[in-house]
């Protein structure tokens, strides 16, 4: 199976701020990466797919990037509601599988 | 919009079969262009994909899960389901269906999960 490890695993910020998160993949996945945000208590949703495709109705704060073993989503411009946690997945290979998840907190 | 929901008891005696439904609106479960897939989330930690039911019975599933998971489809009621034998401790978590687009291989609709706890 793909592991895919995110970092960091928690990070504080404010309002406003620009955020990075980065997710490495154990062996080179191309481009199948995908982003989603889980505001709890809520079901996660699909920010990103395919590393850069913003979903229909995604703010254009969220972008992502790399290829390979190394991707980053960034925020641009932190609001209130991305007080969240964010996965990555891969979607290279059967089973599929996420990062660990990155916490945002509020600084 | 497709909405998904997810039912089904909420306890489960430990060594006992877990079985949830996903009833799936604004969508057809025998929609060609979808997989239907289930993951679970434990109590503050991550997701874990279980498997995937698509083109009205054809399964996947992830091999740790092998020999105790079932995926299964009703057309009729646009439902698919979810059963899990012999579970333990280890399979408390939330349990989320979701419409995954085949051939590319994400999720981009789920269900609100539903909590499913062992215990005896």
């Amino acid at each position: 199976d793909i592991q895919m490890t995110q970092s960091p695993s928690s990070l504080a910020a404010s309002v406003g701020d620009r955020v990075t998160i980065t997710c490495r993949a154990s062996q080179s996945i191309m481009t199948y990466v995908n982003w989603y945000r889980q505001q709890p208590p809520k079901a996660p949703e699909l920010l990103i797919s395919r590393t850069s495709n913003l979903e229909t109705g995604v703010p254009p704060r969220f972008s992502g990037s790399g290829s390979g073993t190394d991707f980053t989503l960034t925020i641009s411009s932190l609001q209130s509601e991305d007080f969240a946690t964010y996965y990555c997945q891969q979607s290279y290979s059967t089973p599929r599988t996420f990062g660990q998840g990155t916490k945002v907190e509020v600084k | 919009q497709v909405q998904l929901l997810e039912s089904g008891p909420e306890v489960v005696k430990p060594s006992e079969t877990l079985s949830l439904t996903c009833s799936v609106s604004g969508d057809s479960v025998s929609n060609d262009k979808y997989y239907w897939s289930w993951i679970r989330q434990p109590p503050g930690k991550g997701l874990e994909w279980i498997g995937y039911i698509f083109d009205s019975g054809t399964t996947k599933y992830k091999s740790s899960f092998t020999g105790r998971v079932t995926i299964s489809v009703d057309m009729s009621k646009n439902q698919f389901s979810l059963r899990l034998t012999s579970v333990t401790a280890a399979d408390t978590a939330v349990y989320f269906c979701a419409r995954d687009r085949a051939y590319e291989f994400f999720f981009d609709s789920w269900g609100q999960g539903r909590l499913v706890t062992v215990s005896s």
